[in-house]
């Protein structure tokens, strides 16, 4: 089965950073895109980033590029996502997503952040 | 960006045959995918590249379109497809997802 656990979240002061994980299970994790998607408080879904099965390469949209990493350790089966100089904006639910590689194919439970002062 | 556009809510009643819309604002060609979320869930995937079932998921559901017109439909509805459904394309950089349509069952 299928599991993705997301950690790391919590109450963050604008401009500060903030790391997540996901620990990924029950398929091979190397073989497979990664991704990051956000849920901001009943809103709608965002995607936020991309990493291919090496890592080699990374994809954002223009509201986070420069200003969040998504990396993965294929060894520990782990996706990351440093998040810096974070705004209220960023405020939402963060998503764990195996991709395949250009839709979601499973997600995890999410993790939330709060930017707020 | 591509936006996609849903109608934001609908209610059906139980053994009826729905049709849920996303219209895009440019070309997706058929890079089109849809997810159901259910309250306070995360998404489940249910249709990718316009018009393929995922696995698992009931036959009820089936997708159609391409170009810039999706349709999602349920058929026939139960009462456990209470949820918000949302399309994603993939054709267009950077990937997007439409605002979601609630789906209540009467």
């Amino acid at each position: 089965e299928v599991q993705l656990v997301e950690s790391g979240g919590g109450l963050v002061q604008p401009g500060r950073s903030l790391k997540l994980s996901c620990a990924a299970s029950g398929f091979t994790f190397s073989n497979y895109y990664m991704a990051w998607v956000r849920q901001a408080p009943k809103k709608g879904l965002e995607w936020v980033a991309t990493i291919s099965t090496s890592g080699s390469r990374t994809y954002y949209p223009d509201s986070v590029k420069g200003r969040f990493t998504i990396s993965r350790d294929n060894a520990k089966s782990s996706l990351y996502l440093q998040m810096n100089s974070l705004k209220s904006e960023d405020t939402a639910t963060y998503y764990c997503a195996r991709g395949e590689p250009d839709y979601f194919g499973y997600w995890g439970q999410g993790v939330m952040v709060t930017v707020s002062s | 960006d591509t936006v996609l556009t849903q109608s934001p809510a609908l209610a059906v009643s139980p053994g009826e045959r729905v049709t849920i819309s996303c219209r895009a604002s440019e070309s997706v060609s058929t890079g089109m995918h849809w997810y159901q979320q259910k309250p306070g869930q995360q998404p489940k995937l249910l249709i990718y590249g316009a018009s393929n079932l995922e696995s698992g998921v009931p036959a009820r559901f089936s997708g159609s379109g391409s170009g810039t017109d999706f349709t999602l439909t349920i058929d026939p509805v139960e009462a456990d497809d209470t949820a918000t459904y949302f399309c994603q394309q993939s054709w267009n950089d950077p990937f997007t997802f439409g605002s979601g349509t609630k789906l209540e069952i009467k």
